[in-house]
Order: structure tokens, then sequence, then C-alpha cells
């Protein structure tokens, strides 16, 4: 159990165009996600939390016209990047939490390589 | 604020020995979990070995094991009988308990590549 999926995986792209990453929660319903992006040899830095239902909180420094998120439903949030440029070119890893038994854990989804050209 | 700090960018160790990842954290809180992630070469985070602030007894699960210390605010994760596949990079992470249903957000250190040769 615990299983979080992102799509696309990679994906390569014209700059000035936009891109939207999935990110799914495959057998647990989670209120809250999170967008995280990583640069190579890094650790991962927090963007945002996605709450179902309401605006996602952005972190200092990130852009909110820039990367759009929806949190549609208990088990789908997605993060949407406009008007991408080479700058944005980096790795996007979604997390989903999980409160079952007062044990609260996050699980990852396997990432999303953005390359814009 | 919370920080977490992993003072050793990267460690190796052979094959079936034991090796040990340091971090060190800090905060006010006295509620909080503490976890070790690793991600291997494929990039997928997963999910190592978990420990709530509140329970004395360290973690453990099957080759992993934790030292915690509350007081002095640490948090190692011993890695025994290391192979092949533990090569990774690891984070420790801290998260605060918040109040209600939801989950507060994930603070990382800066990671620890380990290498495990033959």
């Amino acid at each position: 159990g615990a299983v979080v999926s992102q799509h696309p995986s990679r994906v390569i792209c014209k700059s000035g165009t936009s891109v939207k990453i999935e990110c799914r929660s495959l057998d647990f319903q989670a209120t809250t996600m999170f967008w995280y992006r990583q640069f190579p040899k890094q650790s991962l830095m927090l963007m945002a939390t996605s709450n179902e239902g309401s605006k996602a909180t952005y972190e200092q420094g990130v852009e909110k016209d820039k990367f759009l998120i929806n949190h549609a439903s208990l088990t789908l949030s997605t993060l949407t990047v406009t008007s991408a440029h080479p700058e944005d070119s980096s790795f996007y890893i979604c997390s989903a939490s999980r409160l079952a038994g007062g044990r609260d854990t996050q699980y990852f989804g396997p990432g999303t390589r953005l390359t814009v050209l | 604020a919370q920080t977490v700090t992993q003072s050793q960018p990267e460690m190796s160790v052979q094959e079936a020995e034991t090796v040990t990842l340091s971090c060190t954290y800090d905060t006010s809180e006295n509620n909080y979990y503490l976890f070790w992630y690793k991600q291997p070469p494929s990039r997928q985070m997963i999910l190592v070995i978990r420990q709530e602030a509140y329970k004395q007894q360290n973690a453990t699960e099957n080759r992993f094991s934790v030292n915690f210390q509350k007081a002095a605010k640490s948090f190692s994760l011993k890695i025994s009988d290391s192979q092949l596949g533990d090569t990774a990079m690891y984070f420790c992470a801290f998260m605060k308990i918040n109040r209600g249903s939801t989950l507060g957000r994930l603070y990382f250190g800066r990671g620890t590549q380990l290498t495990v040769w033959p």
C-alpha cells in the first residue's frame, strides 16, 4: 500500500509552453500533497503544499502564477509550469500524506524530469 | 524554524560491513517525527525508517536502526550488513506534529551519498 504515481516521468518542451504534471495517490486518500523541486546532487526544495479543495500554500520565492497547483480530489494534485523557460528545467517530485492509526507519513512519487529547450 | 544538518556529504562502506550516517536537528518543538529516506539512482524517494520523538525506544527495521538522542537532538542511522543495493543518497527529515488531521511539512537535510562497494 501507500503508492504514489506521477505522470509523465519525463517531458521535453519548448520554451514558452506550459507543462502539466499529475500526482496521484493510488491506494489511499491524501488530504495534503506536497510539491518539491530537486536539482542534481541537492536536497529536495519544497515548492508548495496542496490541500484538497483549497488554495495551495507556496513557499517564499516560489511564483504562484508560474507554478499552478490544483488539488481537485483526495487522490489527485496537478502542477502546471506555465510559460516554461530553460531555468525551469529540473526534477519535480510530489508526495502525498497518509494519516493512519496516528502514524503520519509522506509517500513520494517517482518524480518527473522536465527539460525546457 | 526547523533545521536538519547532515555533516557527511559522502560515505562509503564495504559490503557486509556496518555504517552509521549522522543527523542533527534544531527545533523548539517537543513532539515531532524524524525520518530517514533513501533516494537510489532511480531517484524514487523511499522511506527507510521513522521515529516518534515521544518514544524512547530506538526504531529498527531489519538491517536499519536509529540512535535517537532527543536531548542532544541527534538521529543517526545505522545500516548493518550493508548490501550493494543500499547505495543511494540518504536524507534525514524532520516533521512537526500538527494538531488536527493535516500533516506538516518535511524539513530535509542536504543528504549523504552512501556508496557500498564489493
